[in-house]
């Protein structure tokens, strides 16, 4: 089945650093990847999507590029803010009519000053 | 403004009583979900609801059941409470199910004592 793997549970980082989580996956069918994003106590959100191989997508000073030879889809931003601690979900659609997005167990940034 | 409305926002009950989650949407999606969300297990899938009495369990659906007789609200029922269904609970919708990215509401914090 479709799988999404998350590889960092947990990211700390000091204002001003650049930031990447890493988001991979698999599936047998055509992927369409997503980034949300969740504040404490909040709902998630969307992020950013995509579903185009090899082009960067950005929001919010998010960007990401699809690769799916590699078959990833990280999460990148040249300089975390301390509004950017959060938990952030890739999840994959690929398909599966029947179970909708495939999410990964999601990475917690936690920004200092 | 399109939204996703969850109620109750907190919620506490004892073992053995009955729950009612409730959500709704005013964007007309077909396609509502269910899920809940504990430390280190990311969003996990109880049910999706396709449209109006169509619905289908997700990954984690014992314990649980669903009514939705409304496109534009979904209702999820614990029958007999159990301390292991305390968590948060989230509701989101879609316009489709392949590749749609989902509105969530703002969850409900259900603990069962």
């Amino acid at each position: 089945g479709d799988s999404v793997t998350q590889t960092e549970g947990l990211v700390t980082l000091t204002k001003g650093l650049p930031v990447m989580l890493n988001c991979t996956y698999q599936t047998t069918y055509s992927p369409f990847l997503f980034w949300y994003v969740q504040h404490l106590n909040e709902a998630p959100k969307l992020l950013l999507k995509s579903s185009t191989d090899n082009k960067r997508t950005e929001h919010q000073g998010f960007y990401a590029t699809l690769h799916k030879s590699s078959s990833s889809f990280h999460l990148q931003k040249s300089s975390v803010q301390l509004s950017d601690s959060a938990l952030y979900f890739c999840a994959l659609s690929a398909n599966n009519y029947a179970q909708g997005l495939t999410f990964g167990l999601g990475t917690r940034v936690s920004v200092f000053p | 403004d399109m939204k996703v409305t969850q109620m109750p926002r907190y919620l506490i009950k004892r073992m053995g009583e009955n729950v009612l989650l409730e959500c709704g949407q005013d964007m007309s999606h077909e396609t509502m979900y269910w899920y809940r969300q504990d430390p280190g297990l990311g969003l996990q899938l109880i049910y999706i609801s396709y449209d109006v009495d169509s619905n289908s369990e997700g990954d984690i659906p014992k314990g649980y059941r669903v009514s939705r007789k409304k496109r534009e609200h979904f209702s999820l029922i614990l029958d007999s409470a159990k301390t292991n269904q305390t968590s948060v609970y989230f509701c989101a919708s879609s316009f489709g199910i392949a590749n749609s990215d989902y509105t969530f509401g703002s969850g409900t914090r259900l603990l069962v004592i």
